[in-house]
């Protein structure tokens, strides 16, 4: 099955500067790569998405980059706020398959410091 | 809209004792889904259901069962907890078909502590 892998684990930055992070998956196959933020004591809430026939996507002050070569793709926080603070997960599915299951990275614990 | 819905938010339960974790969606979605969230470790998938009366096993499922037996309602049960059940569950559901909308929507979570 898909392996996803994500670093950090945690990330520290100060107000207004940028938060990057990184993930690689394993299959081939996997065209999906949604990314996902968790506040404290809810659920993983969908920020942004990209599907494996474009590079790049942009809402607002984030961004996601696909390297479908290299197999890793990236989530990109510009002047962060400190209500970016959360858990953010990356995921990977194939669209072509009945499930649709999500593979999840371990998540990254983002503090955004004011 | 509620969007998916677990009762209840907290719990907890002794060695062997048994418990049914309740989801409901009110989006007609076909998929649902029951992960668990340890800390650390990312989303875990233990039983899944593409419509009412179909239900898998996801990759973590021994010590759980599921039942499908209508749209909304996908509840998990625990038979005999064990320390090792000590987790967040989290339910989520989405509308799919194959190579369709793939966005899940996640319920709050149930934490769930075993002693």
């Amino acid at each position: 099955g898909e392996n996803v892998e994500q670093h950090p684990s945690t990330l520290s930055v100060q107000e207004g500067d940028s938060a990057v992070i990184k993930c690689t998956y394993s299959d081939s196959a996997s065209n999906y790569f949604p990314w996902y933020k968790q506040e404290l004591g809810k659920g993983p809430q969908l920020i942004i998405d990209i599907r494996s026939n474009v590079g790049e996507k942009k809402d607002q002050r984030i961004a996601v980059t696909l390297n479908k070569t290299a197999k890793h793709f990236s989530l990109h926080i510009t002047e962060t706020q400190p209500e970016d603070s959360a858990v953010y997960f990356c995921a990977a599915t194939d669209r072509g398959s009945t499930l649709g299951r999500l593979y999840f990275g371990r998540g990254t614990q983002l503090t955004v410091w004011p | 809209n509620a969007g998916v819905t677990q009762t209840p938010k907290f719990r907890i339960l002794k060695i062997g004792q048994s418990m049914t974790l309740q989801c409901a969606q009110d989006m007609n979605h076909n998929y649902m889904y029951w992960y668990r969230q340890d800390p650390g470790m990312g989303l875990k998938l233990i039983y899944y259901s593409v419509g009412a009366g179909i239900t898998d096993k996801g990759e973590v499922p021994n010590g759980y069962n599921v039942s499908r037996s209508t749209t909304e309602y996908f509840p998990l049960r625990l038979e005999l907890a064990a320390p090792s059940q000590t987790s967040v569950y989290f339910c989520a559901s989405r509308w799919g078909s194959r190579g369709g909308q793939e966005t899940q929507y996640f319920g709050p979570g149930t934490r769930l502590l075993v002693l």
